[in-house]
This record gives structure tokens, sequence and C-alpha cells, in this order.
């Protein structure tokens, strides 16, 4: 099992640009999650999904923007690249509480 | 509401010195507990949790925690630095809510001296 993968795994935009980071999980798992993580601040919640076909804002969403179609996936979308946005992304996946597996992120430069 | 304190940002010990990382939360409902770690350039992983029972949790590589209720604390402990020890630790407090979403501290980066 390959577990959490995100692609890409680094990323340089310029500031107005879009892309979309996906986020795959090979263990059925219901609960999904994008973080960002930035120095000091830990990390925080952007968007997250509790089943396929729902998604729900977390505490940072301004900017973002998700979508669950498939179980397996999640992708975070960024409509226009800001400097703000520079940071590492994580995404997560779980069946319960117990747990939360994480991906390896993603590094993004916005210019 | 649920929030979690990690005090010192940064922790620095040398090797083979006891490891302490404080954590404190506050929640509404009867906590669960973790904490992770996060390796240089990789994902978090989990080192243990407390959900209910023995309130002395063991994890891997010889970490463990206690939950204090009274003192709504979760420090984290290791009798003995190694190096390979070094990384980010993150505590985190979630309830029982659906959506099973954790809050994390900031981090406490743990520096391990030869």
């Amino acid at each position: 099992n390959a577990g959490v993968t995100q692609t890409p795994k680094f990323r340089v935009l310029k500031t107005g640009q879009s892309m979309t980071l996906l986020c795959a999980q090979d263990m059925n798992h219901e609960y999904m999650y994008w973080y960002r993580q930035d120095p000091g601040m830990g990390l925080r919640l952007i968007h997250y999904s509790v089943g396929e076909g729902t998604t729900a804002k977390g505490e940072v969403p301004d900017g973002y923007n998700v979508s669950r179609l498939k179980k397996q996936n999640f992708l975070l979308g960024l409509e226009s690249a800001a400097p703000s946005q520079t940071s590492v992304y994580f995404c997560a996946s779980t069946q319960s509480v117990l747990e939360q597996f994480f991906g390896p992120g993603t590094r993004l430069t916005v210019l | 509401a649920q929030s979690v304190t990690q005090l010192g940002s940064h922790v620095s010990v040398s090797e083979g010195a006891l490891v302490l990382l404080r954590c404190n939360y506050s929640s509404s409902v009867p906590p669960y507990l973790f904490w992770y770690v996060q390796y240089p350039n990789q994902g978090l992983q989990l080192l243990l949790k407390y959900t209910t029972g023995a309130t002395l949790v063991k994890g891997i590589n010889g970490f463990e925690a206690e939950f204090k209720k009274s003192e709504t604390s979760f420090h984290l402990t290791k009798p003995s630095a190694h190096m390979s020890d070094a990384a980010e630790y993150f505590c985190a407090v979630s309830g029982s809510g659906r959506s099973y979403i954790p809050t994390f501290g900031r981090g406490t980066s743990l520096i391990v001296h030869p």
C-alpha cells in the first residue's frame, strides 16, 4: 500500500497563476484533509471532506477550493496564487479519531 | 472548543539526556490526545496516542507521555535522547466529533547535540 501520496512534490508559481494539488489515498478512508504548514504556526486546516462528494471549510479556506469527486482523491486548487500562499501543503486521511495518516507534502513557492 | 499549547518552540538536549516536551490542552469534552513527529522534509507520523484507560502511554522509539487530567497536560518524555530523535514534534487534541478534526499545537523542534 502506498498510503497517502501527493502530487507534485515541489512547485514554483508566479502571482496570479493557478494550480491543482492532488492527494490520493489507497486505504479506503472516508475523511480527508488539507493543511498548510508555516514556520511557527503549526498545521492549519484549509478544507476537509467527510466523504465522497462532500467538502467543508476549515480554519484558513480563503483563496483555495477543493473537490472530492472520487473517494480516494482530494484535490486542492489555487485559482489565483498569491505570495501569502507560499507554504508546505499536507494532505491527510483517516477512518476514525484514532490517527491521521499524512502524505509527504508539497512545497509551493509563489513569486 | 479545543486548543493546544506547546511550551517552547525549540528544545535543545545533549545525546543521552532526558527529553521533555510540554503540551497543555483545553477541551470541552473528554479528549483524545496525540503526539506526532515530523522528520525533515517528511510528513507527520503518529508517535503515540491517548484515548481511554491507562494514563501512561508508550509509543515508538522509546517515547512515552502521561495524561494528567487535573493539569490538562500531556507531556512527552524519553529517558535518553538519540541523535536520530532530532525532529519537529506536534501535540494534538481531538474530540469525538463526526469530522475527527484534531487541533495541532505549533510544534516544538527538538535539537540533539553530540
